[in-house]
Order: C-alpha cells, then sequence, then structure tokens
C-alpha cells in the first residue's frame, strides 16, 4: 500500500522563476492539502483539493495555485517565486474532503535563491 | 496568530522514563486534536488522535490527554525508546484545515 508520494524532493530555483510540485495521495484516498514548513515552524495550511476543486484556502497570495487530476493526484504551483517561499512543501492525504487521520509525504525542500 | 502552541521547545528525556509533551490551544471551538511526530527529512506522521467529547485516547505506548477547561492538550510517551527522538506537533481542527503548533524536539538520552 503506497504512502503519499512527493516529488521532486528538492529543488532550487531563483528569484522570479515557477516552480510545480507533485503529490501522489494515499491509496483509497481522494482529497489533497498542501502544507508549507518554515524551518523550525509547524506547517501552515495552503489549501485543499477534493473532487478536482479547490474547496479551502489559507492565508496565501494568489501566486500560489494547484490543480487535482481524476485520478486524484495534485500539483502545486508557486509563480514568480520570492525568497521567502524558501520553505518544506507537504502533501497530505485523506478521505472525502476530510481533515481527519490525514497522512502526509515527506515534502519537497524548495531552495530560493 | 497561531491557535495552538507548545508550552516547551525541546525536552531532554532519559531512555526508559516517560515522557510528557504539552500543548495549549486558544480555539474553544475545536473539535478534534492530532499529535504528530516528525523526523528529520520526512513528513509529520500520525501518532494518535482525540475528539473533543473525550478526555483521555490510549494508543500503543502513548496515552493523549485532553483538558477542555483550561484548553490543554498532553501526549504521553511510556518508556521512551531511542527512536522517539523527533520533532512533536499538535494540531487542531474545527474545519477544513488543520492549524499546527511550533512543535516540541524531544531528544532522548541513552
Amino acid at each position: 500500500d503506497a504512502g503519499v508520494t512527493q516529488s521532486p524532493t528538492h529543488l532550487i530555483k531563483t528569484r522570479g522563476q515557477q516552480v510545480t510540485l507533485r503529490c501522489s495521495p494515499k491509496s483509497g484516498h481522494d482529497t489533497v492539502s498542501w502544507y508549507q514548513q518554515a524551518l523550525g515552524q509547524g506547517p501552515q495550511f495552503i489549501f485543499q483539493y477534493y473532487e478536482e476543486e479547490e474547496r479551502q484556502r489559507g492565508n496565501f497570495p494568489d501566486r500560489f495555485s494547484g490543480h487535482q487530476f481524476p485520478n486524484y493526484s495534485s500539483e502545486l504551483n508557486v509563480n514568480a517565486l520570492l525568497l521567502g517561499d524558501s520553505a518544506l512543501y507537504l502533501c497530505a492525504s485523506s478521505r472525502q474532503g476530510a481533515n481527519e487521520k490525514l497522512f502526509f509525504g515527506s515534502g519537497t525542500q524548495l531552495s530560493v535563491l | 496568530g497561531e491557535s495552538v502552541g507548545l508550552h516547551l521547545p525541546t525536552l531532554s528525556v532519559q531512555e526508559g522514563d516517560n515522557s510528557i509533551i504539552n500543548c495549549a490551544y486558544s480555539n474553544s471551538a475545536s473539535d478534534y486534536f492530532i499529535w504528530y511526530k516528525q523526523e528529520s527529512g520526512k513528513g509529520p506522521q500520525f501518532i494518535i488522535d482525540i475528539r473533543s467529547n473525550m478526555d483521555k485516547r490510549q494508543g500503543q505506548r502513548v496515552t493523549v490527554l485532553l483538558n477542555k477547561t483550561v484548553k490543554h492538550l498532553s501526549l504521553q510517551i511510556a518508556a521512551t525508546q531511542p527512536g522517539d527522538s523527533a520533532v512533536y506537533f499538535c494540531a487542531e481542527t474545527n474545519d477544513y484545515k488543520l492549524s499546527f503548533g511550533a512543535g516540541t524536539t524531544v531528544t532522548v538520552r541513552a
């Protein structure tokens, strides 16, 4: 039973560039949530996708966007990267739009230079 | 600001002793709480959860206590092992997202 998988594991970009991160949910899960974790901090909610729609969004600018595909996998896109976007980006999956028992992937470490 | 916080950023424990990690939350409407463990280079790993209609829940070597009167949550780890060294987060939700505290780093001394 595959858990939540994310790619790539590490990424280095420069300011102003755009980045796409990918996530495949745990088998049997249909909901994907994205979190940003700065160094030494707890994860912060970005948004949640369920039934291919963005259902909820945290306090993040429109530079952060996403998509969910029919197979429940998801992408997180960040445009016009800033130095402050450097963080670990975590994908979490669950069932039916729930926030209970979220299973997290290992994350993508994004460094913006 | 964050609605969930931990009392201590670090905790050093002797191997074999019991660990207690504390967490205070401010949103009285929160109805579901979770403890996660995060090891270096990995994502948060689910440990145990508890609903607001419960005071205590036990798992394997772990117990979560919820005191709604003072809005306090704790995680107890019995017979702490070296593999328990990690950052522990409490999280709460009453809607669509989890709100995490900053975490407590637990170090197990041999």
